[in-house]
This record gives structure tokens, sequence and C-alpha cells, in this order.
């Protein structure tokens, strides 16, 4: 049990769509970072939010978007889906010693 | 910029036999170093890290990594292996100045053979 929880697990959606994904944590950080895994493949870093403003991201284009709350919940964004946003999405929480991160089960989305 | 190679995409091991999964990285920045764990359907599990001092890390489950630097490598290593270690092992790094941003390997399957 990582204290990461992520909404919702499983989701469907058609080429073009939008989708938002949640994200919690237990831990009360001020810090989440959202990460896509294609089939086959390692993560790969989204983007990190750090007291609700963007603090770093990967390459990824601009329709993948977030929010981070005060309440330290976050969102993941994702416009104009395409075939190859199919992946399982994973959103993480720094441990105690804010260097390890601790990641959620997942939200696993199919593009049709 | 960061890159993470796993060297060998699946490792079947008999059961009880010892395994290496291996790992090389290469970064522009002092990183952190990691090995995780996926079971099938299911999210990351922290497995170990090396953030300094002695190069030899134990983890969870008996596994244990060796980070040696003139050789940017950061090996896996189990005595023994049980059916239960059968799962997707990830090798990642985190810079040391952007804190918790992980740049992944892409996986080695790890099968144990009854």
């Amino acid at each position: 049990e990582t204290g990461v929880t992520q909404s919702p697990t499983h989701l469907i959606k058609t080429r073009g769509q939008q989708v938002t994904l949640r994200c919690s944590s237990q831990s009360g950080h001020n810090t989440v970072s959202w990460y896509q895994q294609a089939l086959g493949q390692g993560p790969q870093f989204i983007f990190q939010y750090y007291r609700e403003e963007e603090n770093g991201r990967g390459n990824f284009p601009p329709r993948f978007s977030g929010l981070q709350f005060p309440n330290y919940s976050s969102e993941l964004n994702v416009n104009a889906l395409e075939l190859d946003d199919s992946a399982l999405y994973l959103c993480a929480s720094p441990g105690d010693a804010n260097t390890e991160a601790f990641f959620g089960q997942g939200t696993r989305l199919t593009v049709v | 910029a960061q890159s993470v190679t796993q060297l060998d995409s699946q490792v079947p091991v008999f059961e009880e036999a010892p395994v290496e999964l291996r790992c090389n990285y290469s970064s522009s920045v002092s990183v952190y170093l990691f090995w995780y764990v996926q079971y099938p359907n299911q999210g990351l599990q922290l497995l170990l890290k090396y953030l300094s001092g002695s190069t030899l890390v134990k983890g969870i489950n008996g596994f244990e990594a060796e980070f040696n630097k003139s050789q940017t490598s950061f090996h896996l290593r189990k005595p023994s292996v049980h059916i239960s270690d059968t799962a997707e092992y990830f090798c990642a790094v985190s810079p040391w100045i952007t804190g918790n941003q992980f740049y992944f390997g892409t996986g080695t399957s790890l099968t144990v053979i009854p």
C-alpha cells in the first residue's frame, strides 16, 4: 500500500475526445508527478507539479496538461486523444526522504 | 539529459538459481539510482535505491544492487530466486537537482521457472 490512489482504474475513450485522470495521496506531499507507460515499455515522465505549479516536463505535447489542488490531489488532462495515447498512466508522490517515489496502481487508458 | 539502458529484455532463470539484471545509465548531472518492480496489472514498487555512500545497497525481498561509478552501472542481483519474483523490473535514475523526477529503462522481464 503506497498511499497513492488513482481513478478510474480503466477507461475507454474515442480518438479526438478529452480525458481526465485523477490522483490523490495520503502523504500530503506538495509534489506529484505523472508518467505514461506504453505496453512493453518503461514509464516516461510527463510532468511534475509542485505547490500547484508545473515544475518540470518531459517530452510531451501541450495537449497533456495537469492541475494540482490545495489538498494535493491532482489531475492529468489529455485533449484530442490519439490512438498512441493508449497506455497505463501512473501518478507518483515522494516518500518521506523526498528521494524515492511511491506510485499508484495506475489508470489503464484505451483509445479506440 | 539522462538515459537508462537495461541490457536484457527477458531473463528466464530456474527457481533457487542466482540472477543478475543489468542496468547502465548516462547523465550529464548527478543522479540517484533506483530499481522498481512491477507485478502484472499493478503499479511500481520500490526495491532499493542508491543515494550515496556504500556502493552495495540492499533492498526488499533479498535483492541487492551495486553501483559502479566508472562503468556507470547499477546491476541488480539475487542469490536465489523464487517463483514469486516473476515480474517486470525497471532501473531508474533521478537527477539530484530536479528532485523526484524519474527516468526509466525499458524494463527486464524476469521469469522464474519451477
